[in-house]
């Protein structure tokens, strides 16, 4: 079992729709990551937060919101999504994000739906 | 720019067949390199990891990985694979500068039993 955490498992929502995704961690891990990941691709980096500070935003749409309320939390919020978007959405902690641990759990994710 | 390549897509091997596929980056920098796998309907999985000592690494269920910094190759390799070795296996590198775990394209392993 991942000890990430995501919320819902699967999600539908409609362009108009505002929504949002949940991860949670309890391991002390200080970075948290947000990627995407479409069917039979690898999964492509959208943000990155370290110590409770957004530190990488890969030119991610503003439809696509992050928050970091505290170390173990990161949520993903969703306003205005193209049927495009609809994938797996992945997130992901280590220890830091410096790379000197560098290992990334993941959760399982969140299956994503935009009609 | 950082970047990771798979060399196969695909491959389908009988069980107890040999494994090896390879992967390539292109940072010339300090990194760390990782193989994670995904099995049908599950999360990703850390196989094996590379940040510094003995290039040659094992990790779970019998995978190991040789880094050769010569090369830029990180290559994963199984003696003797079996069905349950089904999966996607993804190469993956981080920078320590950047601090960007980056994938590559992904190889999707098919074992017929």
């Amino acid at each position: 079992d991942t000890e990430v955490t995501q919320t819902p498992k699967h999600l539908v929502m409609g362009m108009t729709n505002k929504k949002s995704l949940k991860c949670e961690q309890h391991m002390g891990h200080r970075a948290m990551y947000w990627y995407k990941q479409k069917a039979k691709k690898p999964p492509e980096l959208m943000f990155v937060y370290s110590y409770e500070k957004l530190s990488i935003n890969e030119s991610v749409p503003s439809r696509f919101s992050p928050e970091c309320p505290n170390s173990s939390l990161l949520n993903l919020h969703l306003h205005a999504l193209q049927p495009e978007d609809s994938a797996l959405y992945l997130c992901a902690s280590s220890q830091d994000n410096r790379g000197r641990t560098g290992e990334l759990f993941f959760g399982e994710g969140s299956r994503l739906t935009v009609l | 720019a950082q970047s990771v390549s798979q060399h196969n897509h695909h491959v389908i091997l009988s069980e107890a067949a040999s494994l090896e596929l390879g992967c390539n980056y292109s940072y010339g920098g300090t990194v760390n390199l990782f193989w994670y796998v995904q099995y049908p309907g599950q999360h990703l999985q850390l196989l094996l990891k590379y940040f510094s000592g003995d290039p040659l690494v094992k990790g779970i269920k019998g995978f190991e990985a040789e880094f050769i910094k010569s090369k830029f190759s990180f290559n994963l390799r199984k003696p003797s694979v079996q069905w349950s070795d089904t999966a996607e296996y993804f190469c993956a590198v981080i920078s320590s500068n950047t601090g960007k775990l980056i994938f590559g394209q992904g190889t999707t392993l098919q074992v017929k039993p």
